[in-house]
């Protein structure tokens, strides 16, 4: 079983939608979560980091499921731009990342 | 603020040569850099872990004396892709922590290799 597990999609939704992906992770010792973006050929940039008491940022809210080993990302109001692959991370306390697959999105016009 | 570069942002080079590629935090010291590496349509495949002033530690299955990692400041790493084979060709991404407790990481903008 992968570390970390994503869906990889593709999610294709209207603009205007909201849409959710999910994140599962095996160790229970992880302790920080986070959400990247990375847009095609490009460098994966940070979107948000996820606590333990969720977190929203705008159309972004990102939700941490300890019990269930999960966390969540919710965008609402999607738009064209945000269009790319959505990468969960896990951190075990450490400085190494470990990476999920990656979710795609496509928005739609 | 936690701008990571890297030079160069593409390069193409013949089996055989060596090509070195840098990473620098530009507005910020960071005492752990990281390395990685991404196939298309997959993700980024952590290298190795770039420490200041100490060697760095490389992941299962990386060789180290085919990728050497040099990390001689606070602000700069550089992976050395020794005899270049084309299936060395990817895209490789640096990327560094704050450190002090901030395991956020910022990526560098990645260097497109080809070999030829």
């Amino acid at each position: 079983r992968k570390e970390v597990e994503q869906d990889p999609g593709p999610f294709n939704v209207p603009e205007g939608a909201t849409v959710a992906f999910n994140c599962t992770y095996s160790n229970s010792a992880s302790q920080s979560f986070f959400w990247y973006r990375q847009d095609c050929r490009k460098e994966p940039k940070l979107l948000m980091s996820v606590y333990s008491s969720g977190n929203e940022d705008g159309r972004f809210t990102a939700q941490l499921n300890r019990a269930s080993q999960y966390i969540s990302l919710l965008i609402r109001d999607s738009k064209l731009s945000d269009s790319a692959t959505y990468l969960c991370v896990v951190n075990k306390g450490t400085y190494k990342y470990i990476f999920g697959t990656g979710t795609r999105l496509k928005v739609l016009a | 603020g936690a701008v990571v570069s890297q030079h160069p942002s593409r390069v193409i080079c013949k089996s055989g040569t060596s090509v070195k590629i840098e990473c620098r935090s530009l507005d910020f010291q960071a005492t752990t850099m990281f390395w990685y590496r991404q196939f298309p349509k997959k993700s980024l495949m952590l290298m190795a872990t770039s420490n200041e002033g100490s060697k760095a530690t490389y992941e299962q299955g990386v060789e180290k004396d085919k990728f050497l990692i040099n990390h001689a400041s606070l602000t700069l790493s550089t992976l050395t892709v020794t005899s270049a084979h084309p299936e060395d060709s990817s895209f490789y991404i640096c990327s560094a922590s704050l450190g002090a407790g901030s395991y956020e990481q910022y990526f560098g903008p990645g260097t497109r290799l080809t070999v030829t």
